[in-house]
């Protein structure tokens, strides 16, 4: 296993679009995580998965977004309506429930609302 | 809630020097602090954590940082600073009360590191 990986990297669309971006994690790690990250800024948290249940959601995560993780592996994040405050970095992380507390960070997913 | 702060936006260091990248933290009870770093267009990748025992924890490509619990500080240090470390350094801080990891960054800090 290479690490956690996140499909498209890049992701160009109109504004009133939907997107949909893709998080493979680790293989044994059991909890998710999404953030994002906008120019000149941390990454904020978005929402996390333990195996399939979502345990956390904030409130940035607008009813525009929506997440799943349907089998407690991979999980996807649905953007719908885009607007151009959505043009970001979109990063997945991995950790496991009682390993290494830390968590570690695909490469990210890339959006443009144009 | 929990909170980072990075003072500076901008680091600038000659190669060779020790170089300082300053975190201060803000949490309820006991904090987990982690450094992370992102190359352009890239993820984040894990440098260090503090946990717990050790005040000063060494991490990947000879870093180090040093927890100070009475100033609320995390600094990250290195002894030498090589060109190829220039980069974004996050500072961040475990949410304890949300209980799944989830971590609480900073706004981070661009170093550069000149020949």
């Amino acid at each position: 296993d290479t690490g956690v990986s996140q499909n498209p990297r890049h992701k160009i669309t109109k504004r009133g679009q939907n997107v949909t971006f893709r998080c493979d994690p680790i293989s044994e790690h059991n909890r998710l995580y999404w953030y994002r990250q906008t120019l000149g800024q941390g990454p904020e948290f978005l929402t996390y998965f333990q195996n399939e249940a979502q345990l956390e959601k904030s409130r940035l995560l607008s009813d525009r977004f929506s997440a799943e993780r349907p089998k407690g592996s991979f999980s996807t994040l649905e953007i719908q309506r885009t607007e151009q405050g959505d043009s970001a970095m979109y990063l997945c992380a991995s950790s496991l429930v009682g390993g290494p507390t830390e968590a570690f960070f695909g490469q990210g997913t890339r959006l443009t609302v144009v | 809630a929990q909170s980072v702060a990075q003072p500076e936006d901008q680091v600038n260091v000659a190669e060779g020097n020790p170089l300082t990248v300053k975190c201060t933290y803000s949490v309820s009870g006991n904090p987990y602090l982690f450094w992370y770093v992102q190359y352009p267009n890239r993820g984040l990748q894990f440098l260090l954590k503090y946990i717990t025992g050790d005040n000063l924890v060494k991490g990947s490509y000879g870093f180090e940082a040093e927890f100070n619990k009475s100033q609320t500080s995390f600094h990250l240090k290195k002894p030498s600073a090589l060109v190829s470390d220039s980069a974004l350094y996050f500072c961040a801080v475990r949410d304890i009360g949300g209980g799944g990891n989830k971590l609480t960054f900073g706004t981070g800090t661009q170093l550069k590191v000149e020949l």
